[in-house]
This record gives C-alpha cells, sequence and structure tokens, in this order.
C-alpha cells in the first residue's frame, strides 16, 4: 500500500501557486519524498525529490515538514500544461529503487 | 542525453500469446525497473533489475519475467498473454538502487491483448 495521502483533486487558476499537500506520517528516517506527475497516456514525468531540506529546481518546490510527516508541492506560476494527475512518493529507500504509487491528485488548472 | 527509451510503443497481441518488451536507460544509469499501469490497478511495481540481477520483485504472476543485459538494458517478457495484461508498461531508470538518486521514466508500451 502506497505510504502517502493526497487530496484526489484540485483546481488551481492559470498564473497562480498551486500547492499540492502530502502526508506521509509513517516516512522513516531515511526515506526521500518523490514528486511525479503524470499527463494522461504519458510516462510519470519527474519533478523533484528531498530527504529534509526544502528543495527547488527549475519546475517546482518542494517544502518539508519539519518532522517530515508531511510535504508540499508548490508550482509557483501554474499554466494550462501544468494539468495532470501528481504523485507523491517516500520511497522504500535501502538498496531498491521501487516506488509505490498511490492514486495521485488531479490538478486541473484552469484559465 | 536521450531519456528512457522504450519499445515498441503500440502493440496488438492475441491471448495466449507472448510479448517482449525492450528498455534502453538513460545512458550511464545501471537500475532499470518496469511498471504496470491499468485503470483498475494503477502504477504497480513489477521488478528492478541491477548489474544484471532482479534485485526486488512486485506481486506478479510467474508469466512476468524479466532481464538485464551487461549494456544495463533491459527486456520483459509475459507469456501466455491474458485480457487482464492489457495495460501501459513502464520502465524507469537511475544510476543506482540507492535510495535518493532520481528515477526517470519512459513513455511506456501501450500492450493490447485481444
Amino acid at each position: 500500500d502506497a505510504k502517502t495521502t493526497q487530496p484526489p483533486s484540485m483546481d488551481c487558476a492559470e498564473g497562480r501557486a498551486a500547492n499540492l499537500p502530502c502526508n506521509h506520517s509513517t516516512i522513516s528516517g531515511n526515506e526521500y519524498v518523490y514528486w511525479y506527475r503524470q499527463i494522461h497516456s504519458q510516462g510519470p514525468q519527474y519533478i523533484i525529490h528531498g530527504l529534509k531540506n526544502n528543495e527547488t529546481n527549475e519546475m517546482a518546490s518542494l517544502i518539508i515538514t519539519e518532522d517530515r510527516k508531511s510535504s508540499t508541492l508548490i508550482l509557483p506560476h501554474a499554466t494550462l500544461r501544468d494539468t495532470a494527475v501528481y504523485y507523491c512518493i517516500v520511497s522504500t529507500g535501502g538498496a531498491t529503487n521501487k516506488l509505490i504509487f498511490g492514486t495521485g491528485t488531479l490538478l486541473a488548472v484552469q484559465p | 542525453k536521450a531519456g528512457v527509451t522504450q519499445t515498441p510503443r503500440y502493440l496488438i497481441k492475441t491471448r495466449g500469446q507472448q510479448v517482449t518488451l525492450s528498455c534502453s536507460p538513460i545512458s550511464g544509469h545501471r537500475s532499470v525497473s518496469w511498471y504496470q499501469q491499468t485503470p483498475g490497478q494503477g502504477l504497480q511495481f513489477l521488478f528492478e533489475y541491477f548489474s544484471e540481477t532482479q534485485r526486488n520483485k512486485g506481486n506478479f504472476p510467474g508469466r512476468f519475467s524479466g532481464r538485464q543485459f551487461s549494456n544495463s538494458r533491459s527486456e520483459m517478457n509475459v507469456s501466455t498473454l491474458e485480457l487482464g495484461d492489457s495495460a501501459l508498461y513502464l520502465c524507469a531508470s537511475s544510476l543506482g538502487p540507492e535510495a535518493g538518486n532520481t528515477i526517470y521514466f519512459g513513455e511506456g508500451s501501450w500492450l493490447t491483448v485481444v
């Protein structure tokens, strides 16, 4: 079973920041939080990942709470092309790259 | 540099046949994993290979198998196809199996079983 909980859907106005929450209350100390998105019929696209510090790249920012039990993915200026299913995944860590996907959040960016 | 490449992109098979799907990881990546995505079950982990060794396996029947070659390229095989095997099969690669490595997915192979 997935170790994360995400809202099933969210709306965001184009040009606004999209803040996608994720709960991972049972995360272990050596597990990373990964975010992917998937546009219909395409492979999942890597967005960002982090362990405990906040991370930022050209696509998004990842804010992880101090207790690491939840995180937020921030898309600073959402566009229509950001409409997708967003998956928050806690890696099992250690000697495997196994990712356990949940049902994700369908983000709908509205014009 | 080139991403994860999967072939074929689309294929149609008949029940009872077998199918082989191919995956070329990103150059320098030595870990390859496979996933199945269906509308009912979502994205499910099939197996992972590193240095030609299967390191982890998901909860799938023995009809699903895979292998990795010395150049890190990987293939997966499904024998005795069933209608329920119709799915998007995704390959992902990373530098290695250590936690924290970035894992990149290919565009997938769409398999339809009729």
